[in-house]
Order: structure tokens, then C-alpha cells, then sequence
């Protein structure tokens, strides 16, 4: 049982590019979340969603779109990559809506020069 | 104000003492996660709960609805026990979270 996979582990990125951040999960979670957690500001909720076809933004979603598929995925994608944006993203879901325990993935380290 | 706030920042500790770490939150937090963050950056749910009381092994997690107050509790602290612990509380469907309590066990 995987849990939930994100990747990559690390990825440095230029001023203007774009990628994606990929997570996965195989537990059939419909909730699902990213956020990101920067040294003395906490975790912050960029977005989140409650099943396929279903996403909102949380407290921090400029910049960032995401889209839901699939129950699996929840790909998170960077239009244009700004240094504002280096941090260290995190996926997780959980059975409900929140109201269950979280999953989390290992984490992504994101600079973006 | 954050709608939610722990305390204390940063606790260090003797090996076997009692721990307690605070989390307050506001009005319309309708459930509470705790969370551990290890040294190397993984991040585990250690309770979720919306009333009473949680005990896994040493660990006990409290909520008291009324005060809008909740406690992690580490019973015989050890040293594997040092991370940061994060409280999230759950406001509709989206989860807001306190800054963490770093915890230092020393041996």
C-alpha cells in the first residue's frame, strides 16, 4: 500500500518556467489537499478537494492551479514559477471531508531562482 | 489574530518528564488535528478529534469544545519523541494550522 506518492522529492526551477508537482494516493480518498510550509509561517492550505471534478482554493492559491480528474490524482501545476514561490509543498488526503485522519506525502522542495 | 494558536514555540525537555502542548482556536473550528513532523520533514497524523479524549500509547489528545481549547499530552518523554508538533483545526473544509511546538527531549 503506497499511501500517498508525490513527486519530485526536488526540483529547482528558473524565474517563468512552469511545472507540475504530481501526488497520488490508492487508499480511494476523496479528499484531497496541497500545501505548503514556509520557515516561520506554518503549513498554508493552497488547494483542496472534496472529490473528482470538485476543487477550491484555500488560504494561499495565487499562482497555483490544480485539477481532479480522477479520485487517484491531484496534480498541482506552476504557470509561471516566481522565487515567492520556493517553499516546501506538501499533499495529503484523507477519508471525508477533513474530518478523518491526514495522509501526507514526503514532500517537495521547490526553489525557484 | 491567528484561529489558531499553540503554545509554547519551543519546549525542551529531561527524558521521562510529562509534556503538554496547547492549541487555541476560534470560533467555527469544527475538529482538530494533530500532527508530528519529524526532523527529516515527514509529517504524520497523530489524532484528529472533535470531542473527548484520545489515547495512542503515550500519547493522549484532549479537547474541551466550550473553551475552545485542545492539549497533546506525552506521557514518559524520550528523545525519539523530538519534532514539531503542529495542530490544524478544520473550519468547513478547509484546515488552518498554528505555527508548531518544536520538542527537545534530551537524554
Amino acid at each position: 500500500n503506497a499511501g500517498v506518492t508525490q513527486t519530485p522529492k526536488f526540483q529547482v526551477l528558473k524565474t517563468g518556467q512552469s511545472m507540475t508537482l504530481q501526488c497520488a494516493q490508492d487508499m480511494n480518498h476523496e479528499y484531497m489537499s496541497w500545501y505548503r510550509q514556509d520557515p516561520g509561517m506554518g503549513l498554508r492550505l493552497i488547494h483542496y478537494s472534496v472529490g473528482a471534478g470538485i476543487t477550491d482554493q484555500g488560504e494561499v492559491p495565487n499562482g497555483y492551479n490544480v485539477s481532479r480528474s480522477t479520485t487517484e490524482d491531484f496534480p498541482l501545476r506552476l504557470l509561471s514559477a516566481a522565487p515567492s514561490q520556493t517553499s516546501v509543498y506538501f499533499c495529503a488526503s484523507s477519508r471525508g471531508q477533513g474530518n478523518s485522519p491526514l495522509h501526507f506525502g514526503n514532500g517537495t522542495r521547490l526553489t525557484v531562482t | 489574530k491567528n484561529e489558531v494558536e499553540q503554545s509554547p514555540q519551543n519546549l525542551t525537555a529531561q527524558e521521562g518528564e510529562f509534556i503538554t502542548i496547547n492549541c487555541s482556536y476560534s470560533v467555527g473550528i469544527s475538529a482538530l488535528h494533530w500532527l508530528q513532523q519529524h526532523p527529516g520533514g515527514g509529517i504524520v497524523s497523530l489524532f484528529m478529534l472533535s470531542s473527548g479524549k484520545k489515547k495512542h500509547g503515550r500519547l493522549i489528545a484532549t479537547i474541551n469544545i466550550q473553551e475552545k481549547h485542545s492539549s497533546l499530552h506525552i506521557t514518559a518523554s524520550h528523545p525519539r519523541d523530538s519534532a514539531v508538533y503542529i495542530c490544524a483545526g478544520l473550519r468547513g473544509q478547509k484546515l488552518v494550522f498554528g505555527q508548531g511546538t518544536r520538542l527537545t527531549i534530551n537524554p
